[in-house]
């Protein structure tokens, strides 16, 4: 078993809608939870930190339960710009290095 | 820079040769890392560093691959006897300090070809 797992995707959804992302992850021991974006050919970059009480930013909004080991990722009113992988991120047990999910691409289309 | 810069940005090179890649990682930041990321996955941890040394090399794959940062800042990850299987994009990232609230920075990546 993989030690994060993803929705397989591809997300393809229009302008405007509401789209989720789920995400396992298999060590209890994790520490830190993050969603990371990655746009074709470019590096990751942090989209958000996940806590366990559940945070918002803008029209994203990320959620943590960690007795089921599951972490969400909400967007509202998809935008175009958003199109890109939607990368599960969890740090190791030792709490360093970060274990990445496969990612899931979500296509926004007009 | 203001950023974590990796040099070269792409490498192409042929069965058998010896590479290495380059991490200018954030100033200030102390803690350093380096992944390989495959099309169609997810970056892969192979090693950090806490300061000069290397604190968790786990995840390099076999002894072909070595990772130096003399003086605490730029690394180097280095690649002998390379073999197709290499090709991959090498990711370097930077944070603040090593734990688990520290976010981790990455570099734009060294795409690496072999041939």
């Amino acid at each position: 078993r993989k030690e994060v797992e993803q929705d397989p995707g591809p997300f393809n959804v229009p302008e405007g809608a509401t789209v989720a992302f789920n995400c396992t992850y298999s060590n209890s021991a994790s520490q830190s939870f993050f969603w990371y974006r990655q746009d074709c050919r470019k590096e990751p970059k942090l989209l958000m930190s996940v806590y366990s009480s559940g945070n918002e930013d803008g029209r994203f909004t990320a959620q943590l339960n960690r007795a089921s080991q599951y972490i969400s990722l909400l967007i509202r009113d998809s935008k175009l710009s958003d199109s890109a992988t939607y990368l599960c991120v969890v740090n190791g047990q030792a709490g360093t290095a970060l274990i990445f999910g496969k990612g899931t691409t979500l296509s926004v289309s007009s | 820079g203001a950023g974590v810069s990796q040099t070269p940005s792409n490498k192409v090179t042929e069965k058998g040769k010896y590479v290495e890649l380059r991490c200018d990682p954030i100033s200030g930041h102390t803690a350093l890392y380096w992944y390989r990321q495959s099309l169609g996955q997810g970056p892969e941890f192979l090693i950090y560093f806490q300061g000069t040394g290397a604190a968790d090399d786990s995840g390099l794959p076999n002894d072909r691959f070595f990772a130096v940062r003399p003086e605490g800042s730029v690394s180097t990850l280095k690649i002998q006897r390379t073999e197709r299987g290499d090709s991959a994009v090498y990711l370097c990232a930077s944070s603040l300090r090593v734990g688990a609230k520290n976010i981790q920075y990455f570099g734009a990546g060294t795409r690496l070809s072999v041939l």
